[in-house]
This record gives C-alpha cells, sequence and structure tokens, in this order.
C-alpha cells in the first residue's frame, strides 16, 4: 500500500518570503500523480497544485511550484511571496493512475503540515 | 462553492445513535468518496462508489455503510456511534472514466461535522 509522508507538522513563514513544505511518499508504481491541497479555517479542501509521476518538468500555479524527485519519491511544495491567505493547513497526496482494467481514484493524504504566515 | 453539497454542516447526537450524512456530487460526477478527517488520523479514505456500485473500499468500520443512488446522491450511514467517531466527514466526485484517466482531480465538499456526545 502506499504511503504518503509528511514531517513537519507546523511551518511559519514571514509574509512575501518563501516557504517549502516537504513530502515523501512510498509505492512500488511507476505511474501515479501526486497533489497538495489546502485546508484553511473555512475547512474546506481546495486543489493547490498537481504533478504527473510521467511528467519531467515541475508544475507550477503562479506562487505555488513544486519540487518534484521521482528518484528519492520527494514531492515538495514550494511558496514564493507568501501572503497572510495562504495560512491553512496543506495535505500532500499520491493517487495511482487507473489503467484499462480500471481501478480507484482515491487518493491517499499525508498527515498535513500547519502554515502560519506571520505579518 | 465547490459544486460537491454535503448535508447536515454539524451534527451532534449521543452515542449509540445513528445517523446519516448526504452527498450530492458536482455535476457530471459520477465517482463519490467518503474520507473521515479526525484530529489524530488525518484524512482517512472511507469507500468508493462510481456510477452507483461501491468501486473501493478503505478504513470504513463494519458500523459504517454508505450508498449511491441513481441521481449520483450518496450517503453514508453511521451506526452504534461511539465517542471516536466525532470527525469531519468529507464528501469528494470526480469524473472518472473507468479506463485510461489522466489527472483527474477530486473535489470536495465543505465537510459534514459530526459530534457524538
Amino acid at each position: 500500500a502506499q504511503t504518503v509522508t509528511q514531517s513537519q507538522p507546523e511551518m511559519s513563514v514571514q509574509e512575501a518570503e518563501t516557504v517549502t513544505l516537504s513530502c515523501t511518499y512510498d509505492t512500488s508504481e511507476s505511474d501515479y500523480y501526486l497533489f497538495w491541497y489546502k485546508q484553511p479555517p473555512s475547512r474546506q479542501m481546495i486543489l493547490v497544485i498537481r504533478q504527473e509521476a510521467y511528467k519531467q518538468q515541475n508544475a507550477t500555479e503562479n506562487r505555488f511550484s513544486v519540487n518534484f524527485q521521482k528518484a528519492a519519491k520527494s514531492f515538495s511544495l514550494k511558496i514564493s511571496d507568501s501572503q497572510l491567505g495562504d495560512a491553512a493547513m496543506y495535505f500532500c497526496a499520491y493517487r495511482s493512475a487507473v489503467g484499462i482494467q480500471g481501478g480507484s481514484e482515491k487518493l491517499v493524504f499525508g498527515k498535513g503540515t500547519k502554515l502560519t504566515v506571520n505579518p | 462553492d465547490s459544486g460537491v453539497t454535503q448535508t447536515p454542516k454539524h451534527l451532534i447526537t449521543a452515542t449509540g445513535q445513528r445517523v446519516t450524512l448526504r452527498c450530492s456530487p458536482r455535476s457530471g460526477d459520477l465517482s463519490v468518496y467518503w474520507y473521515q478527517q479526525s484530529l489524530d488520523q488525518g484524512l482517512q479514505f472511507l469507500i468508493q462508489y462510481y456510477n452507483g456500485e461501491e468501486r473501493a473500499k478503505g478504513n470504513i468500520l463494519e458500523r459504517f455503510s454508505a450508498q449511491q443512488f441513481p441521481d449520483l446522491h450518496s450517503e453514508l450511514n453511521l451506526s452504534s456511534l461511539e465517542l471516536g467517531d466525532s470527525a469531519l466527514y468529507f464528501c469528494a466526485s470526480s469524473v472518472e472514466t473507468g479506463g485510461v484517466s489522466g489527472a483527474n482531480v477530486l473535489t470536495f465538499g465543505a465537510g459534514s461535522r459530526l459530534t457524538v456526545l
């Protein structure tokens, strides 16, 4: 079974600075997808960014980018120019690639990193 | 608004009771997933339905059951409730093709907060 580990229960960053959240995963599969979700105090789970394992290029979404190291099974999230609204729990998630035989697109989540942004 | 609707938002009940949580997926999404989020366990996958059929089962207790109806809405039934069942229950939906998929995104509802006293 796949597992996702987020080793930083809490992180803090100054407004306008850059912060990197760590995520490692364990899998024997070669094709899969990785995601970062954000959960603000409203509790809503919001997709931040996604990465296909077969793509070597790291995904980027505005101020959010990832460092995907497939051999090391590492998938870190970098937030640039941090804003107060970035304060939230951040969850890393893994999903198997569904083949022709079908399967589940369920996500396996890490336990999360609580990010505080200081003004 | 994510397009995934969960009711009720909050629910307080007593041990031993039974509750039903309801989820309406985004229009066009055939798959519904249920997750439990508690303080010490993170987000745990419970069960998935695809177009009315059970597709995958995770760490779902025997006291819990779910189903997906022909109109694609889903219900999660929790019975013989215990204090430890207090948690946030999320429903998510996705466009799952049943074949080779792309990076289909799970869209989450706002959750149902269950408190068992």
